[in-house]
């Protein structure tokens, strides 16, 4: 079944820089990637939504960008603010015909000024 | 914005004894979901539910679960018996018809002693 895997490790980078997050994806091409960020002792809050179709799709400060080839999303936050501090989850259906989203590790993002 | 709303945020019981934890789902919204997250651990789909009865669940959602929607508003998700290892964050989520994004909760911490 599918997988997605996230660096576990954080990632620590200076306000004003660009973050750049990695999901990996283990099997078949999935329609879509989610990102979500949750903050600690909350729940998820949706952040995008890539197709297998899109390259890359933007909004405000985020962008996210979907390689098949690579079987890889790369989630970027430019100009980023301590206010970014969270962890980033990367999510996807396990199969094409199923409602269950599964969620990587997530990466914990520390931006620091 | 509308939210999905949980309740108690904080529950502590007995091994072997009964929880129900409780969501009021986003009014609209046509799918409703519950995951978990133990301590420190990615999040896990539990059980997904449409049109009154469960869709999908997961090998986690045994016997001892149960998941309910009384009456038009409410969301339910019952433990029978609880075990330790049953101590984690839970999240109910919903989403509208043709969208997949996921709307999630602040969550119940369910601490099982």
């Amino acid at each position: 079944s599918q997988k997605i895997e996230q660096n576990s490790e954080a990632l620590n980078i200076q306000e004003g820089k660009t973050a750049t997050l990695t999901c990996n994806y283990t099997n078949y091409s999935p329609a879509y990637l989610q990102w979500y960020r949750q903050d600690p002792g909350r729940g998820p809050v949706f952040l995008l939504l890539i197709r297998e179709n899109e390259k890359e799709k933007r909004k405000e400060r985020l962008k996210v960008t979907f390689d098949t080839t690579l079987k890889q999303s790369l989630f970027h936050i430019t100009a980023s603010q301590p206010a970014d501090s969270a962890t980033y989850l990367c999510a996807t259906r396990t199969l094409y015909n199923t409602d269950k989203l599964i969620f990587g590790t997530g990466t914990r993002l520390q931006v620091f000024p | 914005e509308p939210e999905v709303t949980q309740t108690p945020s904080h529950q502590v019981t007995q091994m072997g004894q009964e929880v129900i934890l409780r969501c009021v789902p986003i009014s609209n919204h046509l799918y409703f979901y519950w995951y978990r997250q133990i301590l420190g651990q990615k999040v896990e789909f539990l059980v997904s539910f449409y049109n009154n009865e469960i869709s999908e669940k997961s090998e986690i959602f045994d016997d001892q679960f149960s998941v309910e929607r009384p009456d038009g508003s409410n969301f339910t998700l019952k433990i029978r018996s609880t075990k330790l290892e049953d101590s984690a964050m839970y999240f109910c989520a919903s989403r509208a018809g043709q969208n997949e994004k996921l709307f999630f909760g602040s969550g119940t911490q369910l601490s099982v002693l």
